[in-house]
């Protein structure tokens, strides 16, 4: 059974960093592409970021290009997003999600991002 | 970006009804369209993908047609758990997007 476990959301200064993990199990990792999305309050689904199972090619929306990177390391079954400069206009629950066929398959609870000073 | 126009934003309808979701890429997409449904405080459920194809374990009074640019969700008769918000993801090439959803609420 598939579990996504998202973690390391907050609450942050805008400017700031952070770094979100996803801890992944019960399926092989290594061989899935894996999603990052987010939701802002009272908005619809937002796609963050695509990376393929072995790293080589990771993609993101034009308006997030360049300050969020996405990353896996597959010895430990956790994929990463690394959100710099962060925006008030970034809060949002930030989920994670499998890649099936390249839509968004399996997804975690999500971990709650609040920018604010 | 390829932008996926969802209709309706909201939709009210009755136990039984059957309903109809549509979704309008603004480019070719062949069939790469899924469709999600969100219950709030709750992960999203992939309900189909590649436009038609029903997900496993996913009830059969869903279904999902179209391609290139047009995209329609059906239930066929609603159960009071479908009331829910539905999206659309056109997964073609490098990038993903979703439409802006369509609350469906009992009448």
């Amino acid at each position: 059974q598939v579990q996504l476990v998202e973690s390391g959301g907050g609450v942050v200064q805008p400017g700031r960093s952070l770094r979100l993990s996803c801890a992944a199990s019960g399926f092989t990792f290594r061989n899935y592409g894996m999603h990052w999305v987010r939701q802002a309050p009272g908005k619809g689904l937002e796609w963050v970021a695509v990376i393929s199972n072995d790293e080589r090619l990771q993609y993101y929306p034009d308006s997030l290009k360049g300050r969020f990177t996405i990353s896996r390391d597959n010895s430990k079954n956790t994929l990463f997003l690394q959100m710099n400069s962060l925006r008030t206009e970034d809060t949002a629950m930030y989920y994670c999600a499998t890649s099936v066929d390249g839509a968004c398959g399996s997804w975690g609870q999500g971990t709650l991002v609040t920018v604010s000073s | 970006d390829i932008l996926m126009t969802q209709s309706p934003s909201t939709l009210s309808a009755s136990v039984g009804d059957r309903v109809t979701i549509t979704c309008r890429a603004s480019q070719g997409i062949t069939d790469h369209v899924a469709w999600l449904q969100h219950k709030l405080g709750k992960a999203p459920t992939l309900l189909i993908s590649r436009a038609s194809n029903l997900e496993s374990g996913v009830p059969s009074r869903f279904s999902g047609s179209g391609y290139g640019t047009e995209f329609t969700l059906t239930i066929s008769s609603l159960q009071p758990d479908d009331f829910a918000t539905y999206y659309c993801q056109q997964h073609n090439g490098y990038s993903r997007t979703f439409g802006h959803g369509t609350k469906l609420e009992i009448k």
